[in-house]
C-alpha cells in the first residue's frame, strides 16, 4: 500500500534552516508528484509547492519562492524539503502528499512538527 | 492565484442531521476540486475528488457537487465520527489552494 513516512520533529532557532524528508513506498516513485503543505497551530492548510520525482522539476507557491527548495533521491524514493530563514511564523506541521492528476493529493505523510523558537 | 472562499467557518449540527459546506472559486477551475476531512493532530483524509467522485472507502453519506464555480460538500445523516474540520482544495492547472476550513461541531 502507498506509504509516505516523514522525518521527526525539529526545533530550530530563528534564521536557521530545516530539512524534512518524505520517504515513499508501495508505488512507482517517479510516477506521482509529491506536494508539501503546512499547517500552523490552530490554522488551516497552506499549499507550499510540489516536485516531480521523475525529473526533479519544482513549482512553488509565490510566498515560498526563493526560501524553499525541494529535491529528491530516486535511489531511496525520498523527497526532501528545505526551508531557509526560519521565523516563528514557520512553526507548523509540515505534510507531504502524493498526488494524481485526477484525484489531487490523496495520500499523506504523518506530518512533521517544526518549531521555531529562540 | 485562484482563491477559494469556503463557508461557513463553523457549523453546529446534531447526529442524524444533513449539512452542507460550500466553496466558491475566484475563477473557473473546471471540476478540479477535492474535499478533505481532518481530525486534530492527523493528516487530511480525501473524501471527494473531481468535485463529485467519492474516494474509495468513503461512506456514501458524503457527496459533492458543482455549479459553475460553486462547489458543495453534503453530509447526510451525520455520524459521531463526522465531527471534524473540512477543507476544499482546488488543483487546476498546477495551481493549488485550500479553502479556509469548516469546523463541524456538535
Amino acid at each position: 500500500q502507498v506509504q509516505l513516512v516523514q522525518s521527526g520533529a525539529e526545533v530550530k532557532k530563528p534564521g536557521a534552516s530545516v530539512r524534512i524528508s518524505c520517504k515513499a513506498s508501495g508505488y512507482t516513485f517517479s510516477d506521482f508528484y509529491i506536494h508539501w503543505v503546512r499547517q500552523a497551530p490552530g490554522q488551516g492548510l497552506e499549499w507550499m509547492g510540489f516536485i516531480k520525482p521523475s525529473g526533479g522539476d519544482t513549482t512553488f507557491a509565490q510566498q515560498f519562492q526563493g526560501r524553499v527548495s525541494m529535491t529528491r533521491d530516486t535511489s531511496t524514493n525520498t523527497v526532501y524539503m528545505e526551508v531557509r530563514g526560519l521565523t516563528s511564523e514557520d512553526t507548523a506541521v509540515y505534510y507531504c502528499g502524493r498526488s494524481t492528476a485526477v484525484t489531487g493529493t490523496g495520500h499523506w505523510g504523518q506530518g512533521t512538527l517544526v518549531t521555531v523558537s529562540s | 492565484d485562484i482563491q477559494m472562499t469556503q463557508s461557513p467557518s463553523t457549523l453546529s449540527a446534531s447526529v442524524g442531521d444533513n449539512v452542507t459546506i460550500t466553496c466558491r472559486a475566484s475563477q473557473t477551475i473546471s471540476s478540479w476540486l477535492s474535499w478533505f476531512q481532518q481530525r486534530p493532530g492527523k493528516p487530511p483524509t480525501l473524501l471527494i475528488y473531481q468535485a463529485s467522485s467519492l474516494q474509495t472507502g468513503v461512506p456514501s453519506r458524503f457527496s459533492g457537487s458543482r455549479s459553475g464555480t460553486e462547489f458543495t460538500l453534503t453530509i447526510r445523516g451525520l455520524q459521531p465520527d463526522d465531527f471534524a474540520t473540512y477543507y476544499c482544495h482546488q488543483y487546476y492547472l498546477h495551481s493549488y489552494t485550500f479553502g479556509q476550513g469548516t469546523r463541524l461541531e456538535i
